[in-house]
């Protein structure tokens, strides 16, 4: 069936740094692939998305490339700040149904 | 943006009670709700989706008759967990479908059975 993986964390970078966060998918089909992040104690926030290949979703200074040749659909950031400290949940959503399937989330930690 | 909100956003309860969550689409209407449990440093698991107006379809290992959701309007879902016991203790979170594509999360309820 349809899944995500994605780096286990906690990655822990210090501010100004360059963030990658990969991840991974088994998919039938053509999905769209979705980063979101989860601040404390808040929901799930979409960050990102990218519906077919080669698509690169982009939001706040994130980016992700849908790659279909390697299955993937890593996080990048150029410089991170002490506010992106949360936890980023990568997802796939099955076209046919809707429904979504998430990575396991990778916590990040920035340090001034 | 579109807003989802949940109630309660924590609960705690005694072993063999039942508990109601709401979930609420405040600024838009959703046909189809969806309700995912997560465990503590493990991601969404998606338990059941649910259609205003028909009976919710439920993941492959989900009791139906613990976790009954009722959809009864454009902008309402609930989920009851009936006769909860500790190890149904959890964070619970739905989310809401706009449009195709697109799903809003709620913030999530902590459910804690003692």
């Amino acid at each position: 069936g349809d899944s995500v993986t994605q780096m286990e964390g906690p990655v822990t970078l210090s501010e100004e740094a360059f963030l990658t966060i990969n991840c991974t998918y088994t998919a039938t089909g053509y999905p769209s692939l979705f980063w979101y992040v989860q601040y404390p104690g808040e929901g799930l926030q979409l960050l990102l998305k990218a519906t077919k290949a080669d698509d690169k979703g982009s939001n706040k200074g994130f980016e992700a490339t849908y790659r279909k040749e390697t299955t993937s659909f890593h996080l990048e950031k150029g410089s991170v700040q002490v506010s992106d400290s949360a936890v980023y949940f990568c997802a796939l959503s099955d076209r046919s149904f809707n429904k979504f399937y998430f990575g396991s989330g990778t916590k990040l930690n920035v340090k001034p | 943006g579109a807003v989802v909100s949940q109630h309660p956003s924590w609960v705690i309860c005694k072993s063999g009670t039942s508990v109601k969550i709401e979930c609420r689409s405040l600024d838009f209407q959703a046909t189809t709700m969806f309700w995912y449990r997560q465990f503590p440093k493990q991601s969404l698991m998606l338990m059941a989706t649910s259609n205003e107006g028909s009976k919710a379809t439920y993941e492959q290992g989900v009791e139906k008759d613990k976790f009954l959701i009722n959809h009864a309007s454009l902008t309402l879902s609930t989920l009851t967990v009936t006769s909860a016991h500790p190890e149904d203790s959890s964070f619970y979170i739905c989310s809401a479908q706009a449009r195709a594509d697109t799903q809003y999360f709620g913030p999530g309820t902590r459910l804690t059975v003692l």
